[in-house]
This record gives structure tokens, C-alpha cells and sequence, in this order.
């Protein structure tokens, strides 16, 4: 069975500080996702990272794929009440196959 | 902005009965997925079609579930007989060809209670 383990499962901190986000497997993705979902909508589509020891920034969101291509990290700089959510990695084992998610990370940002 | 859209938003129903959810892709997608997602386990996979064939329902309990693509334009899921434990939030995706650069695009989830 391929696993995809997200840590923490929940997060609550202060606005202005840093968090960060791990998701790891045991086997090798071919590309690996980040969603944020929002209560009463469906996940929405933050990154997708393919190569190894890649890092993409989106403003104070920093996502990582490690040199292995078996974990990534979301690091938020800064985290505003704007950025409470649910945050969910997803990966493929192989292109052009299904996508698997991760338990989540509900972080909750307060003022 | 393209969206994907699923009918009903909410059902509340009573133990077998039969339900059935709707998903019209995104125009130009060809692959779709119905995903379920509870507290306890997460969002998990019960199919995916590609170019309307069905790629994948090893997620999906065969027993009671189905999912068909009668069209390009239309997925549906469906539950007969429905138990109390098929209460979820039901979500079906969609994506294009180059998924592993753009994602895949979510609708906004059937909401199901079975009472």
C-alpha cells in the first residue's frame, strides 16, 4: 500500500509566525502537489513539484521536493489569518496515474 | 473562470435508498476522478476515468457503488443501497493532458447524509 504521511495533522499558531509542513512516503513520486481546501469547498490546486530538490515560491509560501523525490515541505513565512485552512499534499507514483492524498495539515492562523 | 460542477450540493436520505451524484467536467478535460473525504480517513480515491473509460475503482465498494462517464460531459456516481456510512463529502476532479504541471480542478463536493 503506498502511504503519504503529512505532519502535523493540526497546527495552530499566532499571526507573524513561521510554520512549516512535512508529507513523506516510503516510495518515489513522479510529481507530488500541494492543495489548500477551504470549509464547504473542494481543494485547489497550490504547486506541483517534479524534480528532485526542486523549491518554488508562491509570496510567502516555499515548497520543497527532496533530492529523493520521497518527501516535500510547504514552509509559510509570516502566516496571516488569510492562510487558515486545510493543507493536503497529493502524489503519483507514475505518470499518468492516480493521485493519492495525505491525511492533511489543518492549520489555524490567529489575529 | 472554467469550473466543475456537481449536483446536488447536499442530500440527506434514508438507508437504502439509492443516490446518485453528477459531475460535469471542465470542457476539454479528459480525465476525472470522484474522490470521498471524511475526518477520519482523509480524501480517498474511489475512481478515475480516462477519455471516459474507467481506469481505476479499486477504492470503490463494488457491492453498492458505481461510476460511469456516459458522456465527455457527464461522470455520476452512484450509491444503492446507501448506508449510514456512506455519509461523506463526495468530490469529484477533473484535469487535461499536462495534469502533472496544472493540477487538477475540484468541484465543490455532494455533501451526503444517510440517516
Amino acid at each position: 500500500t503506498q502511504l503519504l504521511e503529512q505532519s502535523p495533522q493540526f497546527l495552530s499558531i499566532q499571526e507573524g509566525e513561521n510554520l512549516t509542513v512535512y508529507c513523506n512516503s516510503s516510495s518515489v513520486f513522479s510529481s507530488l502537489q500541494w492543495y489548500r481546501q477551504e470549509p464547504g469547498e473542494g481543494p485547489v490546486l497550490l504547486v506541483t513539484v517534479v524534480t528532485g530538490g526542486e523549491v518554488k515560491k508562491l509570496k510567502r509560501l516555499t515548497f520543497q521536493f527532496g533530492d529523493a523525490r520521497k518527501d516535500s515541505s510547504l514552509h509559510i513565512t509570516a502566516a496571516q489569518t488569510g492562510d487558515t485552512g486545510l493543507y493536503l499534499c497529493a502524489g503519483r507514483y507514475n505518470q499518468g496515474g492516480k493521485l493519492i492524498f495525505g491525511q492533511g495539515t489543518e492549520l489555524s492562523v490567529k489575529p | 473562470d472554467a469550473r466543475v460542477t456537481q449536483t446536488p450540493r447536499h442530500k440527506v436520505t434514508e438507508m437504502g435508498q439509492e443516490v446518485t451524484m453528477r459531475c460535469q467536467p471542465i470542457l476539454g478535460h479528459n480525465t476525472v476522478f470522484w474522490y470521498r473525504q471524511t475526518m477520519m480517513q482523509g480524501l480517498e480515491l474511489l475512481a478515475y476515468f480516462r477519455n471516459r473509460a474507467p481506469l481505476d475503482d479499486s477504492g470503490m465498494p463494488k457491492d453498492r457503488f458505481s461510476a460511469e462517464m456516459p458522456d465527455a460531459t457527464l461522470a455520476t456516481l452512484k450509491i444503492q443501497p446507501s448506508e449510514p456510512r456512506d455519509s461523506a463529502v463526495y468530490f469529484c476532479a477533473s484535469g487535461a493532458d499536462r495534469v502533472d504541471r496544472d493540477g487538477y480542478t475540484f468541484g465543490s463536493g455532494t455533501r451526503l447524509t444517510v440517516v
